[in-house]
């Protein structure tokens, strides 16, 4: 079965400063990788997501996620962070054989300090 | 464009009560699903619906929950009777398709917060 991990639970940076966010999948062939944000009493809103072709992916707001096969990785990145990013972060894959069950880490709390 | 529209936001009820869900898809999406997203946790899919009729819905303790989407536009999910361990927010999401890839891709409403006491 398809899992995610992201190893952490809660990560403080300093506006300004740049930020990477990790997540380790566990899948057999490439899947589908998205990241989504959560602020406090809202939805999930879409960051970004990997299908295929360039590994490097830009999404909105500034971030960027990096799939590396050869880690099972899709760490999302942003060189500046700014005060509005604090939320909670999910990283989530998609069994590209079922092509629809969205699986979703734990999540990685963001917070930032002024 | 509208987005998923879900109600109430908020509700409390004591353990063994019932409570229903609605949700409104954005329009045109065929696909509809239902995610418990546990305080600490990442969502958990509940069911997915395909216009009305059910993908999958191998993860909803069916003793207790109950979901429909008549006519496959709205959905109401239903808890029956409620545990204290069904307290979490309950999350509405829609897509074009089954099948996510390309620009088929989920969007969530805001999600309902249960407390069950």
């Amino acid at each position: 079965a398809q899992s995610v991990t992201q190893p952490d639970i809660h990560i403080t940076v300093s506006e300004g400063a740049s930020l990477e966010l990790r997540c380790n999948y566990s899948y057999g062939a490439t899947p589908y990788l998205f990241w989504y944000v959560q602020s406090p009493g809202q939805g999930l809103q879409l960051l970004l997501k990997y299908f295929s072709g360039d590994t490097l992916v830009q999404g909105i707001k500034g971030f960027e996620a990096e799939f590396k096969r050869s880690q099972s990785s899709f760490n999302l990145r942003k060189p500046s962070v700014h005060w509005s990013d604090a939320a909670e972060y999910f990283c989530a894959v998609v069994n590209t054989g079922t092509a629809s069950k969205l699986t979703f880490g734990t999540g990685t709390r963001l917070q930032v300090t002024l | 464009e509208a987005g998923v529209a879900q109600s109430p936001r908020y509700k409390i009820i004591e353990k063994r009560q019932s409570v229903a869900f609605w949700c409104n898809p954005i329009s045109g999406h065929a696909t509809l699903y239902w995610y418990q997203q546990i305080l600490g946790q990442g969502p958990k899919l509940l069911i997915q619906f395909q216009n009305n009729g059910v993908v999958d819905d191998s993860q909803l303790p069916k003793d207790r929950f109950s979901a429909e989407r008549l006519k496959g536009v709205d959905s109401t999910l239903k808890i029956q009777p409620a545990k204290l361990e069904d307290s979490a927010v309950y999350l509405c999401a829609s897509s074009l398709g089954d099948g996510l890839g390309g620009a088929n891709v989920l969007t969530f409403g805001a999600g309902s917060r249960l407390t069950v006491l």
